[in-house]
């Protein structure tokens, strides 16, 4: 199956420090990345759908101002959550997908904790 | 939106039993149904999908079925195995506003096999 490469896979950041996660896919093209965030035990949670060139759509409940999500090019989407607090510590992940009705392909998801 | 229902949340079979997991989603349009199998610590892997112009798919001790017009799509595995345990989820797409689409997730299913 196609690759998708997420970085870095854990991070540690002090409280109102701003942190990058990034999310590629390495050999297609994916029209659409998806970012989600995973409490431990509990589902995929999605935050927002980001399309090449394209604003993100967030979920409802998302604040967009403090999960930025950048989506510059059909193989690389950025999500940064800034001035980030303890309770933001999670386990983000996201997807990437080239149709609609195809695999989306998961990055190896990134465990920030926030201290 | 798309609401996707996943029951039940934790299942435990014996070595060798058939395990069922059932999910009804809620947008008539949706046309995709991944089932997504998570271990421990890992990215969620795709181990099946169905489209809706078919209504079940099979693929060695795996199949799926869907029911479109009572919108629910079931994951069966036979013969488990200890290393079936996992956390499954379904998933179904969705329009997310014009041509963008997005996968909405049930809250998974906890499967132990037990040897």
């Amino acid at each position: 199956g196609a690759v998708v490469s997420q970085h870095p896979s854990w991070v540690i950041c002090k409280s109102g420090t701003s942190v990058k996660i990034e999310c590629r896919s390495l050999d297609f093209q994916a029209t659409t990345m998806f970012w989600y965030r995973q409490f431990p035990k509990q589902s995929l949670m999605l935050m927002a759908t980001s399309n090449e060139g394209s604003k993100a759509t967030y979920e409802q409940g998302v604040e967009k101002d403090k999960f930025l999500i950048n989506h510059a090019s059909l193989t690389l989407s950025t999500l940064t959550v800034t001035s980030a607090h303890p309770e933001d510590s999670s386990f983000y992940i996201c997807s990437a997908s080239g149709r609609s009705d195809t695999e989306a392909f998961f990055g190896q998801g990134t465990r920030l904790t926030v201290v | 939106g798309e609401n996707v229902e996943q029951h039940p949340s934790t299942l435990s079979v014996q070595e060798g039993d058939s395990a069922v997991i059932k999910c009804t989603y809620s947008d008539s349009a949706s046309n995709y149904f991944p089932w997504y199998k998570q271990e421990l610590g890992k990215r969620p892997q795709l181990i099946i999908d169905i489209r809706s112009n078919v209504g079940e798919k099979k693929d060695q001790r795996i199949a799926v079925t869907l029911n479109k017009t009572a919108k629910h799509f079931s994951l069966h595995i036979t013969e488990t195995q200890p290393e079936d345990s996992a956390v499954y989820f379904c998933a179904a797409n969705s329009n997310s506003g014009g041509s963008n689409y997005k996968l909405t997730f049930g809250k998974g299913t906890l499967l132990t096999v037990n040897p």
